[in-house]
């Protein structure tokens, strides 16, 4: 089945603790990006890649850090978390870079940082 | 830059009733337009979409239309049903203006349907 799957689902962690949350896509796509949904501001682009070891800065990506070391896997890694990055994160992936195929989303991975 | 605005909610119906949840945008280019669904729990997906002026996108029941000269993309159902109680998500993609990069969300419009 194609799909793209993040783990962990849900994850509470304090502080300063560094984290990472994993994504990875069965489809051989080149696009993949993460994104946050916060309540009343929709969906913001934290970072994306256009294909391996290609990466750039989205909308907000202050305090994240990504990789592509692989087409498949594209990992969040937030090496010092704060209370403002509390949010619901969504990895989704696209078949090419400059095409208006839709987006293939994962199920999100819900942070909490006390 | 581009952007997507759209009704807020949450919008509250009864089964059977008829949908409009109103989607406006802003783009210097030609952008493709789209509904992504969320349901609960769950990653978006994509409803429907329409890639250029005139087009319909229809899926489920759900319709929308690009409309260029009112910069609109509103979406509509004519009899929702329980099941369609979701979050609905507006967007756009405007590879002439940012590459293909980026695609822009609306805030989302939460849509409760009694039974």
């Amino acid at each position: 089945e194609a799909q793209v799957t993040q783990n962990p689902r849900y994850l509470i962690t304090v502080t300063g603790k560094k984290l990472t949350v994993t994504c990875s896509q069965n489809m051989n796509h080149e696009y993949m990006s993460w994104y946050r949904q916060d309540p009343g501001l929709g969906l913001r682009q934290i970072y994306y890649s256009m294909n391996v070891e290609v990466t750039d800065k989205g909308d907000v990506p202050e305090g994240y850090k990504v990789s592509r070391k692989e087409k498949r896997n594209f990992p969040l890694i937030l090496e010092s978390p704060s209370p403002n990055q509390t949010s619901l994160y969504f990895c989704a992936s696209r078949e090419w870079v400059t095409d208006n195929s839709p987006l293939h989303f994962g199920n999100g991975t819900r942070l909490t940082v006390t | 830059g581009d952007s997507v605005t759209q009704m807020e909610g949450p919008v509250t119906l009864s089964e059977e009733a008829f949908l409009t949840i109103n989607c406006t945008y802003t783009a210097t280019g030609y952008p493709s337009l789209f509904w992504y669904v969320q349901y609960p729990g769950e990653g978006l997906q994509l409803l429907l979409k329409a890639t250029k002026a005139d087009d319909k996108g229809s899926n489920k029941g759900f319709e929308a239309t690009y409309r260029k000269e009112t910069t609109s993309f509103h979406l509509e159902k004519g009899s929702v049903q329980v099941s369609d109680s979701a979050v609905y998500f507006c967007a756009l993609s405007d590879p002439r203006d940012t590459g293909g990069f980026k695609t822009i969300f609306g805030a989302g419009t939460r849509l409760f349907v009694k039974a």
